[in-house]
C-alpha cells in the first residue's frame, strides 16, 4: 500500500553499529506498528504505538528502540545491530479498525 | 491463548484450476480474521477480514474465505488460480484482548504453474 512508506529498502550494516528505519504513513491513522519476519515464523511485533505519547513493547522488543516522532512517522532503531537482527522488518499504520496497512518493508543484513 | 496454523507450508496448482489454502486458529472469543497476501519484494496486501457480520467472507482478487466456528477454521479459496496469484499467504488472527496485536500464521507459499 502505497500509503505506508518505508525507507531505506535495503540496508547491509556491520555488527554494533547503530541503523534507523523510518517509517512513514500519509492516512492519518492514530495507530503504527513495526514488525520483523524471518524465514518460517510469519511477522512479530517488535513495538507499536496509539499516539505520539503512546509506545507499547511488543512480542520482540529487545535490542530495539522507537520513536513516534509525529502522527504520520514511526521509526525504529537498533542501537547495536547484531546478526541475528538480520531480516525483512515492516512497519503498518491502522486507524479505529483492527485492519493494519503494511508497508513495502526494509531488508536489513547485519554482517 | 490465541494461535493461528497454516496447515500447508506450500500448495502447486495448475493455471485454472482451484485454491484451497487451510488455516486452523484457536481463540477464547469470537475473533477478528485476516488473510493477507505477501508478492515476491512486496509489502502485505489485505485480502479479507471476517469480523462476524457474515461466514463468508468475500476478498479481493476473487479470494474468499468461510468461517467455521465448529471447525475453528478459515479457509482461503479461489475458483480459478492465475499466474499472479503465486505469493505468500498468511492467515492472520487478532488479540480479543488487544486488537492492535495481530497473530501471524506461519505463511503457505502458493505456487500456480502454466
Amino acid at each position: 500500500d502505497a500509503d505506508v512508506t518505508q525507507t531505506p529498502r535495503n540496508r547491509i550494516t556491520k555488527t554494533g553499529k547503530r541503523i534507523m528505519l523510518e517509517c512513514s504513513q500519509t492516512k492519518g491513522h492514530d495507530r503504527m506498528y513495526w514488525y520483523r519476519q524471518d524465514p518460517g515464523l510469519g511477522l512479530r511485533l517488535i513495538y507499536y504505538s496509539f499516539d505520539v505519547k503512546d509506545i507499547n513493547k511488543g512480542e520482540i522488543s529487545d535490542g530495539y528502540s522507537v520513536s513516534r516522532q509525529a502522527q504520520a512517522k514511526f521509526s525504529l532503531s537498533l542501537e547495536s545491530a547484531i546478526p541475528n537482527q538480520t531480516a525483512l522488518y515492516f512497519c503498518a499504520a491502522s486507524g479505529s479498525t483492527d485492519t493494519q496497512y503494511f508497508g513495502p518493508g526494509t531488508r536489513l543484513t547485519v554482517l | 491463548a490465541q494461535s493461528v496454523t497454516q496447515l500447508d507450508s506450500h500448495v502447486s496448482v495448475s493455471e485454472g484450476t482451484p485454491v484451497l489454502l487451510r488455516c486452523n486458529y484457536s481463540s477464547s472469543y469470537s475473533p477478528s480474521l485476516f488473510w493477507y497476501v505477501q508478492h515476491p519484494n512486496k509489502g502485505l496486501q489485505l485480502l479479507l477480514k471476517y469480523t462476524s457480520a457474515a461466514t463468508l467472507v468475500k476478498g479481493i482478487n476473487g479470494f474468499e474465505a468461510e468461517f467455521k466456528k465448529s471447525e475453528t477454521s478459515f479457509h482461503l479459496t479461489k475458483p480459478s488460480a492465475h499466474m499472479s496469484d503465486a505469493a505468500e499467504y498468511f492467515c492472520v488472527v487478532s488479540d480479543p484482548y488487544n486488537t492492535d496485536k495481530l497473530i501471524f500464521g506461519t505463511g503457505t507459499r502458493l505456487q500456480v504453474f502454466p
